[in-house]
């Protein structure tokens, strides 16, 4: 089945700079990466996703790019701020699995004022 | 329109009961999904329901079980709970099978003692 491997665990930054986390996924069938970011007693929030028929996709700050040739994908965010701060997990599924999202381990990002 | 709801938040349960735990998707929505986290094995597949109909499973014994009903809302159900158990259920909604966005609810978090 996939697996999903995600880095780094942890990731501080300072308020303003960019942070960026990776992921790497191992089924080649793959073909749906999204993310989600988490807050501390809520759910998973789809922050961005993104198809294998695209390169990179951008909205506002956030970005994620992917390489199919090497299977990673990456969330970049710029000028973070302290309410960036949260847990992010990537994912990924494959047609016909539907639902099926395989998820990266998280990363806990904190954004120091 | 409202988000995804589960219900109930909180669950205190012993050791050999069972629970039930439900969830109302956004309107419209016929796709719901759980997953169980934990920080030990963090986000995992537990099944999906389209249309009243288990569509995929994940690797979970078979005391979890689950259903959807016409209108969309879903119940599922662990028997016999151990303490292993523990953890936060989470609940996903989508507009439709295959590809495309889950919105996540708040969860249910369950303690097993």
């Amino acid at each position: 089945g996939e697996n999903v491997e995600q880095h780094p665990s942890t990731l501080s930054v300072q308020e303003g700079d960019s942070a960026v986390i990776k992921c790497t996924y191992s089924d080649s069938a793959s073909n749906y990466f999204p993310w989600y970011k988490q807050e501390l007693g809520k759910g998973p929030q789809l922050i961005i996703d993104i198809r294998s028929n695209v390169g990179e996709k951008k909205d506002q700050r956030i970005a994620v790019t992917l390489n199919k040739t090497a299977k990673h994908f990456s969330l970049h965010i710029t000028e973070t701020q302290p309410e960036d701060s949260a847990v992010y997990f990537c994912a990924a599924s494959r047609s016909g699995s539907a639902r099926q999202l395989t998820f990266g381990s998280g990363t806990q990002l904190t954004v120091l004022p | 329109k409202a988000g995804v709801t589960q219900t109930p938040r909180y669950l205190i349960k012993t050791r050999g009961q069972q629970v039930t735990l439900s969830c109302s998707p956004i309107s419209g929505h016929r796709s719901v999904s759980w997953y169980q986290q934990t920080p030990g094995q963090g986000l995992q597949f537990l099944f999906e329901y389209f249309s009243e109909t288990q569509r995929n499973k994940g690797n979970f014994p078979g005391r979890f079980s689950g259903r959807q009903f016409s209108n969309s809302r879903s119940e599922m159900n662990v028997s016999t709970l151990e303490l292993g158990d523990s953890a936060l259920y989470l609940c996903a909604s989508s507009l439709e099978q295959g590809i495309g966005e889950q919105f996540f609810g708040p969860g249910t978090r369950l303690t097993v003692l």
